[in-house]
C-alpha cells in the first residue's frame, strides 16, 4: 500500500471549516484514500473514503486531486467533539481491511 | 455503540498471569483483526481472521495467541506477558473480500503488565 504523509497537528476554530491534507504521490490505479479519526482512548472510526470523484457523506467531503497524488478531508463546521487524531490510508479496496495506519495528524478545534 | 464490543475494556496483570481479551461483532462481517496501539506510536496490525482462518501474523510473538471459534468471536489469549506489552488492544471487524473495506473499531482493551 502507498504511504501518505499528513502535518503533525493543526488547529481549527469551533464552527469553522476544517481543511486537512494528505499527500499520497505513489498511490496506484487501484488503491482508494480512506479517512479514519481516533478520539482519544477510543477505537479508531471510519470517515469517508474516495478512489478519484470528491465524494461527501454527512461527516465530512473528500476531495481528491486529478492527477490522484493528494486530497483533502473537509469537516464543514467543526465542533469540539472533532479534536482528534485523523488518519489518511491509502490501499486496495476489498484487500481484507489490513490498514497501515501512520501517525496521523492531531486536530484540535478551540472554542 | 459501534457493533464491536471487547471485554474487559481495563485489565492489569502479572507477567505470570494468563488472561484473555474477548471481542464480539454483531455486524455479519466475516473478518475480524486485532490491533496494538502503545503509548505514542501508530495502530499496528496483529493478526486478521477470515472466515476464521488466521490469514496474517505480523511477527507477532508467542505469548499472544489468537482464537477465532466463529465469525463473531475473536479472542486474545495472554501469558506470560512483558511490561512493553502494555498497550491499548483494539479488535476490529469488516465485510472482507470485495467489501467497502471499512472497518468497524471495538472501544479497545486497557492493557497494563506489571
Amino acid at each position: 500500500d502507498a504511504k501518505t504523509t499528513q502535518p503533525t497537528s493543526m488547529d481549527c476554530a469551533e464552527g469553522r471549516a476544517a481543511n486537512l491534507p494528505c499527500n499520497h504521490s505513489t498511490i496506484s490505479g487501484n488503491e482508494y484514500v480512506y479517512w479514519y479519526r481516533q478520539i482519544h482512548s477510543q477505537g479508531p472510526q471510519y470517515i469517508i473514503h474516495g478512489l478519484k470523484n470528491n465524494e461527501t457523506n454527512e461527516m465530512a467531503s473528500l476531495i481528491i486531486t486529478e492527477d490522484r497524488k493528494s486530497s483533502t478531508l473537509i469537516l464543514p463546521h467543526a465542533t469540539l467533539r472533532d479534536t482528534a487524531v485523523y488518519y489518511c490510508i491509502v490501499r486496495v479496496q476489498g484487500s481484507w481491511g489490513k490498514l497501515q495506519f501512520g501517525a496521523g495528524t492531531q486536530v484540535v478545534v478551540t472554542p | 455503540e459501534t457493533g464491536v464490543t471487547q471485554t474487559p475494556r481495563h485489565l492489569v496483570m502479572g507477567m505470570t498471569n494468563k488472561k484473555s481479551l474477548k471481542c464480539e461483532q454483531h455486524l455479519g462481517h466475516n473478518a475480524m483483526y486485532w490491533y496494538k496501539q502503545s503509548a505514542k506510536k501508530p495502530l499496528e496490525l496483529m493478526f486478521v481472521y477470515n472466515f476464521k482462518e488466521q490469514t496474517e501474523n505480523n511477527s507477532v510473538p508467542s505469548r499472544f495467541s489468537p482464537e477465532c471459534p466463529n465469525s463473531s468471536h475473536l479472542f486474545l489469549h495472554l501469558h506470560t506477558l512483558q511490561p512493553e506489552d502494555s498497550a491499548l488492544y483494539l479488535c476490529a471487524s469488516s465485510q472482507g473480500g470485495q467489501g467497502t473495506g471499512e472497518l468497524f473499531f471495538g472501544e479497545g482493551s486497557r492493557l497494563t503488565v506489571l
